[in-house]
């Protein structure tokens, strides 16, 4: 089954302390993303990659690493985490045309909801 | 600088009747467009793709038109029933990139 598996789900952690939240696709996608989602504000994008070891910022970077090592995984990484970064997170991946390039439907994961306290 | 409006943020129709949810966008060319229903804590669902050559994509009950002079599309859902209950999202090809809009909450009561 096509799909884009994100983990954990649910996190609960302290000011400072580092994590990660992986996500993987099993649909040989190039393009992968990050997003986080709060009240009002609708989906921001963190980073994306278009492909292997290349990554860009998307909207709202900061606070946030990601990277690209392989193709089907694209980690989100939070360094030292703060209150204002509590959120609903999605990451996604997506083919493109291959004659424009442009991004075809998204494929999204099922969500992390992180709380910093 | 650039811009995608939806709408309202909330609409409410009856059953049985055609929801008509609108995105609007400024200061982009997108060659196509994307509609996406989202359930309250779950990733965005892909519905519809259009491209800026078609006026107009059907599937099943939706139907999404573009017309790229007034830079808006419209996404209907005919025969609407609660389980259409949702948020819908458009979402815009920018650069080899993808940027949606804040989306609209649609009701469908009984």
């Amino acid at each position: 089954e096509a799909q884009v598996t994100q983990n954990p789900r649910y996190l609960i952690t302290v000011t400072g302390k580092k994590l990660t939240v992986t996500c993987s696709q099993n649909m040989n996608h190039e393009y992968m993303s990050w997003y986080r989602q709060d009240p009002g504000l609708g989906l921001r994008q963190i980073y994306y990659s278009m492909n292997v070891e290349v990554t860009d910022k998307g909207d709202v970077p900061e606070g946030y690493k990601v990277s690209r090592k392989e193709k089907r995984n694209f980690p989100l990484i939070l360094e030292s985490p703060s209150p204002n970064q509590t959120s609903l997170y999605f990451c996604a991946s997506s083919l493109s045309s291959r004659r424009s390039h442009v991004r075809l439907e998204a494929f999204f994961g099922q969500g992390t909801r992180l709380t910093v306290v | 600088s650039q811009k995608i409006e939806q709408n309202s943020e909330a609409l409410n129709i009856q059953e049985g009747k055609t929801a008509t949810l609108t995105c609007n966008y400024t200061n982009y060319s997108p060659a196509y467009l994307q509609w996406y229903r989202q359930d309250p804590g779950r990733g965005p669902v892909f519905l519809l793709l259009i491209r800026e050559n078609e006026k107009e994509k059907r599937k099943e009950r939706l139907k999404v038109t573009f017309d790229t002079t007034l830079k808006q599309s419209l996404f209907h859902i005919t025969a609407s029933q609660p389980a259409d209950s949702a948020t819908y999202l458009c979402a815009l090809n920018y650069g080899q990139n993808f940027v949606f809009g804040p989306g609209t909450r649609l009701s469908v009561l009984p």
